[in-house]
């Protein structure tokens, strides 16, 4: 099966810097790459995606970027808010309707 | 996403007891979706229904079941064979048209044992 690894684990950036999360997947089939946020004890929602076809998608101050041949994708947030402090989780899939997830990424933003 | 629904927000099962959570949808989503969140860990899929009346399994299904006998519901079943049930149980759905789209969200359900 599918295997997503995320790194890092914890992140601390100054307001006004950026930040970057990368993760890697192991199925060359995998087509589909989802980002999730997720506030304490609320649900994961959704802030941008990325198909196979496109090598990098912008929304804002959030964009992500796929690198198919080395099988790694991140996201980048730029000029980073309190409110963007948040567990961030990567996801792959493919055409089976399974996402796999990364293990997540707590970001702290210091005022 | 207001369109998932899952209760109770809390729940506590006794040893042997076989606890059932709640989800439901009004988004008219094909597909539904269980997973299970641990501390420190992704969300980990437990069973996941394209359609109505069939379901199959993730990849920590051992100790649950499921049912999907109306589009708008998918209940998960802990039952007493799962040994180590604590965690944050989280519902979703998705159109699930021919591929991958983007999954939306429950409220979760926090799963604690007396």
């Amino acid at each position: 099966g599918e295997n997503v690894e995320q790194h890092p684990s914890t992140l601390s950036v100054q307001e006004g810097d950026s930040a970057v999360i990368k993760c890697t997947y192991s199925d060359s089939a995998s087509n589909y790459f989802p980002w999730y946020k997720q506030e304490l004890g609320k649900r994961p929602q959704l802030i941008i995606d990325i198909r196979s076809n496109v090598g990098e998608k912008k929304d804002q101050r959030i964009a992500v970027t796929l690198n198919k041949t080395a099988k790694h994708f991140s996201l980048h947030i730029t000029e980073t808010q309190p409110e963007d402090s948040a567990v961030y989780f990567c996801a792959a899939g493919s055409n089976d309707y399974k996402l796999s997830f990364g293990a997540g990424t707590t970001v702290t933003v210091r005022a | 996403d207001g369109g998932i629904t899952q209760s109770p927000k809390y729940l506590f099962r006794k040893e042997g007891q076989n606890v059932t959570l709640s989800c439901e949808q009004n988004l008219n989503h094909d597909a539904m979706y269980w997973y299970r969140q641990d501390p420190g860990q992704g969300l980990r899929l437990i069973y996941y229904s394209q359609i109505v009346n069939d379901f199959q399994k993730g990849d920590i299904a051992e100790g649950y079941s499921v049912s999907r006998e109306k589009k708008e519901s998918f209940p998960l079943t802990v039952t007493s064979a799962q040994k180590n049930p604590t965690a944050f149980y989280l519902c979703a759905s998705s159109i699930g048209q021919g591929h991958n789209q983007p999954q939306h969200f429950g409220d979760g359900t926090r799963l604690s044992i007396l």
